[in-house]
């Protein structure tokens, strides 16, 4: 296993259309977050999951975001008619819960430029 | 207004030398508090855990204080390496539904080693 995945790496898209990240957890991870973070500050929360059940969502969370996580393994982050301000690293993290200092562990992040 | 605050923004060292970052947080009740490494470009790598009742934790060359009475917390490192230039991001964790953490991030501290 070689931890949590995420692609693409990089999307530049324009204003309008939507685009649609994807995140692998690390294989036996129950939980799985999602986060954004624009440059020069740290990421805020988005959702999280905990199995295929989205258990808590951000208000940072509008309603053209929307995550999945349809069996419990892999989520999809989808952001419909994307703006220039939802340009920011999508980054995916996952953990094994069990206990409340459960370590996370953080993908690579999927860096978004809307033109 | 952010609810973790870190200092100082920036920090340039010589290698070899120590420094110690500086975090203070209005997030309470908390569950525990982290310290992250994070690369330009990369995901945010764990350092320190500590929940609340602890007052001190050591992985390596960092070490990890906290004063949950003052909401306080510092992040020492000894011996620095160039290897070590980084963000420094201090988070502080909530208990989401379920038992998932809420991880709060500060804005970090950009430290860069220089020869």
């Amino acid at each position: 296993d070689t931890g949590v995945s995420q692609n693409p790496r990089h999307k530049i898209t324009k204003r309008g259309q939507n685009v649609t990240f994807r995140c692998d957890p690390i294989s036996e991870h129950n939980r799985l977050y999602w986060y954004r973070q624009t440059l020069g500050q740290g990421p805020e929360f988005l959702t999280y999951f905990q199995n295929e059940a989205q258990l808590e969502k951000s208000r940072l969370l509008s309603d053209r975001f929307s995550a999945e996580r349809p069996k419990g393994s892999f989520s999809t982050l989808e952001i419909q008619r994307t703006e220039q301000g939802d340009s920011a690293m999508y980054l995916c993290a996952s953990s094994l819960g069990q206990s409340n200092t459960g370590e996370l562990f953080f993908g690579e992040g999927s860096r978004l430029t809307v033109l | 207004k952010n609810q973790v605050e870190q200092s100082p923004q920036s920090l340039i060292i010589l290698e070899g030398k120590n420094c110690t970052l500086q975090c203070n947080y209005t997030v309470s009740p908390f569950s525990n508090l982290r310290w992250y490494k994070q690369d330009t470009g990369r995901g945010p790598v764990s350092l320190t855990i500590m929940t609340f009742s602890e007052n001190t934790k050591s992985n390596g060359r960092y070490t990890a204080t906290l004063d949950a009475d003052t909401k306080q917390s510092s992040l020492h490192i000894t011996a620095s390496q160039l290897s070590d230039s980084a963000s420094y991001i201090c988070v502080v964790t909530l208990i989401l539904t379920g038992g998932g953490n809420k991880l709060t991030f500060g804005t970090g501290t950009q430290l860069k080693v220089e020869l």
